[in-house]
């Protein structure tokens, strides 16, 4: 049972736009989310994170928004880049008294120049 | 910076071979996870550890074991590799809620 979603597998976007990655998850337990990024032959990096306390973290071009109500999350970055063509994957964490981290199955951005 | 490091980039194998990963961080964290990554399944846990000689299994633990001797060093062991076991494998070691990833093996069981 995937308990985090990532719905669309892939998104092309045009370079200068807005690049939204959306990320559903079942669990309520959950109480922190996190973005990661993946380059082919690579590890994933952490990218941005957001608890549940808040709605929205900015960290530069990326921004994450948290609806608990929908348990839902979508990553926005503005203005996309070339070099942010990845694979992105989200990621939650639940008060369950240790750090596992559930993925999703991963979204493929390419942004076209 | 955090450093995870995995013995191999690629590596190939026949079926019925043990195969040994081999992960070792140097930020002394307790944490260390084996993830397996496949298209359209994303990273799923195979076991983590939360202490020397501490294992847990995780979603797919079945077909694997892991050793952890040692604080910085986690083994992933494949006992009789089969086809179905071909994937990338990623370790990581956690603090603080963020995981920290290792480059991955790219394994392939003929």
């Amino acid at each position: 049972d995937q308990q985090v979603k990532q719905n669309s597998p892939s998104l092309s976007v045009q370079e200068g736009r807005i690049s939204i990655l959306n990320c559903d998850y079942t669990n309520s337990m959950f109480d922190y989310f996190l973005w990661y990024k993946k380059y082919p032959a690579e590890g994933p990096t952490f990218l941005i994170s957001i608890s549940s306390i808040k709605d929205k973290n900015e960290d530069g071009r990326f921004t994450v928004f948290l609806n608990k109500s929908a348990k839902h999350l979508s990553l926005h970055i503005v203005p996309s880049q070339p070099g942010d063509s990845a694979v992105y994957f989200c990621a939650a964490e639940g008060n369950f008294g240790n750090e596992k981290l559930t993925f999703g199955t991963g979204t493929r951005l390419t942004i076209i120049p | 910076d955090v450093k995870v490091t995995q013995s191999s980039r690629y590596l190939v194998k026949r079926t019925g071979e043990k195969v040994f990963l081999e992960c070792v961080q140097d930020m002394d964290h307790e944490n260390m996870f084996w993830y397996r990554q496949d298209p359209g399944l994303g990273l799923r846990l195979i076991y983590f550890s939360y202490d020397v000689k501490m294992k847990e299994k995780g979603d797919i633990p079945e077909g694997y074991s892991v050793s952890r001797e040692k604080k910085e060093r986690f083994s992933l062991i494949l006992e009789s590799a089969s086809t179905n076991q071909t994937s990338m494998y990623l370790c990581a070691s956690s603090l603080r809620d963020r995981e920290f990833f290792g480059p991955g093996t790219r394994l392939t069981v003929l």
